[in-house]
């Protein structure tokens, strides 16, 4: 089993909906990170958090660190947010380096 | 600020050619990170250095990889000789202070390895 597990792999959905894609770990955290590659391979980090909610614009992200449980929401989607949405968090134990969850692929059409 | 850069984007090569994969941190930046992205295996983490010193080598496949950072605004990574499946996205990305703080990517170099 991995140490992170997104939900669901796959996403679409129609410009204007709710977005909702999980992550859920099995480790103890310092940290969770967020990150978003564009189709053209590009990745840039969208939030760290250790603890409650953070909002830049339409992204949201919480976490809960007793259930070891983040999400990431995207209000009023857009076609530009298609992309693939990678969680990853920093254990507190063992090796001090990101472990990555496979990606969500989001796909918003007009 | 320019953010992280990388070069080549891209590279193909023939097996058994050494290949190397240039780094150029954002300025200021701490630490720095080596990463291979494959369909298969997701984002791993390669070498982290700290303060130009390797930190955390264990994601290092074999000892075809290498990797210097000779000072604070340049690193490298080499493959000789390098193999198909050596095949990936190679990220470089760099962080203020240490591996737990927010990462700026580079743009990647593809590879392909023939």
């Amino acid at each position: 089993k991995n140490e992170v597990e997104q939900s669901p792999q796959n996403l679409t959905a129609q410009e204007g909906e709710f977005i909702t894609i999980n992550c859920s770990y099995s480790v103890g955290i310092s940290a969770l990170h967020w990150l978003q590659q564009h189709p053209g391979g590009g990745i840039v980090s969208l939030f760290m958090l250790s603890s409650g909610k953070k909002k830049h614009g339409r992204l949201i992200a919480t976490i809960n660190i007793q259930e070891k449980h983040s999400s990431l929401h995207i209000t009023a989607s857009h076609p530009r947010d298609s992309a693939v949405y990678i969680c990853a968090v920093f254990p507190i134990q063992g090796a001090q380096k990101l472990v990555f969850g496979q990606g969500t692929r989001l796909t918003i059409n007009p | 600020d320019a953010g992280v850069i990388q070069s080549p984007r891209h590279e193909v090569t023939e097996m058994g050619q050494e290949v190397t994969l240039r780094c150029k941190p954002i300025s200021g930046h701490n630490s720095l990170f080596w990463y291979r992205q494959t369909m298969m295996r997701g984002l791993e983490l390669l070498i982290y250095f700290n303060n130009n010193v390797p930190i955390d080598d264990s994601g290092m496949p074999e000892d075809r990889f290498s990797a210097k950072m000779p000072n604070a605004s340049f690193s490298t990574l080499k493959i000789q000789p390098s193999e198909p499946r050596d095949s990936a996205v190679y990220f470089c990305a760099s962080s203020r202070l240490a591996a737990l703080d927010e990462q700026f990517f580079g743009p990647g170099t593809r590879l392909t390895v023939l």
